[in-house]
């Protein structure tokens, strides 16, 4: 498709994983990134992989990456009440001026106590 | 330092008005955006700008007019704007407008949220 497309609502309960995937559409995409946007305030970069990587970890966050199928997975462990929020990945796509980013719809994450 | 800054974080406005949002980052980055973004959807490009000159503008109607004045400064200049144009404006930054590299990655503003009334 021409869309990066994710879904859109995910509730999990508090101390649960929670696992926000998203399907992208340029396999030449150099870097990935997710993104989370708390209510009412800007987008906050989380982390990025590189598309040669199957996978990184940073603290409570795993990115999977599988390229053959342009899948793209965020892994929250021990997920909290702070986690709450939209969670939008991106993928940059080439044209005539460089590299544009192209957004999800978004994640909304609910987490429940 | 990863921070890009916005002001005003609210803009209530008429119309008939003329107002200007503002955008500020000081860590070297030479490629600034606008964003528009509606309530449960992702942002939306607007203008691109790279070394101070518009590289991109996603037909944006003209009664949006952004400027870059330097190489920390975005603003974009807002005139008889309609009820639609209400969102949330994103401004973001990145080292540069190159294809392919780290360099891509973009630091966003908290956002002014724009109320036309």
């Amino acid at each position: 498709g021409e869309d990066v497309e994710q879904s859109l609502f995910l509730s999990v309960r508090e101390g649960d994983s929670s696992v926000i995937n998203c399907t992208y559409t340029d396999s030449s995409s150099t870097y990935l990134y997710w993104y989370k946007q708390e209510p009412g305030a800007g987008l906050q970069l989380l982390t990025y992989i590189f598309s040669n990587m199957d996978m990184k970890q940073d603290q409570r966050l795993t990115v999977l990456l599988n390229k053959k199928d342009k899948h793209l997975s965020l892994r929250i462990a021990d997920t909290q009440t702070g986690d709450s929020a939209i969670y939008f990945c991106a993928e940059t796509k080439s044209d005539n001026y460089g590299q544009n980013f192209v957004f999800g719809p978004g994640t909304r994450l609910s987490v429940l106590p | 330092d990863t921070e890009v800054t916005q002001t005003p974080k609210h803009l209530v406005m008429g119309m008939t008005n003329k107002k200007s949002l503002k955008c500020e980052q000081h860590m070297g980055h030479r490629a600034m955006y606008w964003y528009k973004q509606k309530a449960k959807k992702p942002p939306e490009l607007m203008f691109v700008y790279s070394y101070e000159k518009l590289s991109i503008n996603e037909s944006v109607p003209s009664r949006f007019s952004p400027e870059c004045p330097n190489s920390s400064l975005l603003n974009l200049h807002l005139h008889a704007l309609q009820p639609e144009d209400s969102a949330l404006y994103l401004c973001a930054s990145s080292q540069g407008l190159i294809a392919g590299g780290l360099r891509d990655t973009q630091y966003f503003g908290p956002g002014t949220r724009l109320t036309v009334l």
